[in-house]
């Protein structure tokens, strides 16, 4: 089946430094999302991309879709402590469900 | 609006015990999703449905049968636990199943 390799698997970062991570597949993908889980609880959305290039800001977060369609970055700018948490890429081909990457955990050091 | 809500919230069962996980949502959405996710492994895609009256198989579902009850409700059964079960489930809903998914906060099961 599809598969998404997501990376990096964990980071430790000082508060106020800038955050880079990506997501890969031999698969193409219609959308791309990426997902936010604090401890305890559900991911929630935090961007959505529906098109080849896209680059979609939410506040200090910026995502971009892949040219190729196969892959997708996540950038936050001056990390804050409630940053903290798990990060999920996710990949869909039209009317199936999502796939999900492995999460990068972000761990912010104040 | 409560959104996902999922019940119950921690569960410890004994080897072959069977339990249903319930799940509910209010947004009027169509599709409905079960996900377990364990260590190192991200979400992984149990059984979804698409739309009321239809359920598919996604990555794991051995051991595992659902039920879609009406278009709120949407249930995860257990017929014979077993360790390698314990993990935390969680339950999402979308519009339909091109739509982002908003989650539940999730079961913790134990089995032991």
């Amino acid at each position: 089946g599809q598969q998404l390799n997501q990376s990096p698997q964990s980071m430790f970062i000082q508060e106020g430094e800038d955050v880079s991570m990506n997501c890969t597949s031999s698969s193409i993908f219609n959308t791309w999302l990426w997902y936010k889980q604090d401890p305890g609880e559900g991911p929630v959305l935090l961007i959505a991309l529906y098109k080849a290039g896209e680059l979609t800001s939410n506040g200090r977060l910026t995502a971009q879709f892949g040219i190729t369609r196969k892959d997708s970055f996540l950038n936050i700018s001056a990390s804050i402590p409630s940053d903290v948490g798990i990060y999920f890429c996710a990949g869909q081909v039209y009317n199936t469900p999502l796939v999900f990457g492995k999460g990068t955990r972000l761990s912010v050091i104040a | 609006n409560a959104g996902v809500t999922q019940t119950p919230k921690f569960q410890v069962l004994k080897t072959g015990q069977s339990m249903t996980l319930q799940c509910a949502q209010d947004m009027n959405h169509n599709s409905m999703y079960w996900y377990r996710q364990d260590p190192g492994m991200g979400l992984r895609l149990i059984y979804y449905s698409a739309s009321e009256g239809t359920t598919d198989k996604g990555e794991v579902p051995n051991g595992y049968n659902v039920s879609r009850l009406n278009k709120r409700e949407f249930s995860l059964r257990l017929e014979s636990a077993a360790p390698s079960q314990t993990s935390v489930y969680f339950c999402a809903s979308s519009r339909d199943i091109n739509y982002g998914y908003t989650f539940g906060s999730g079961t913790r099961l134990t089995v032991v």
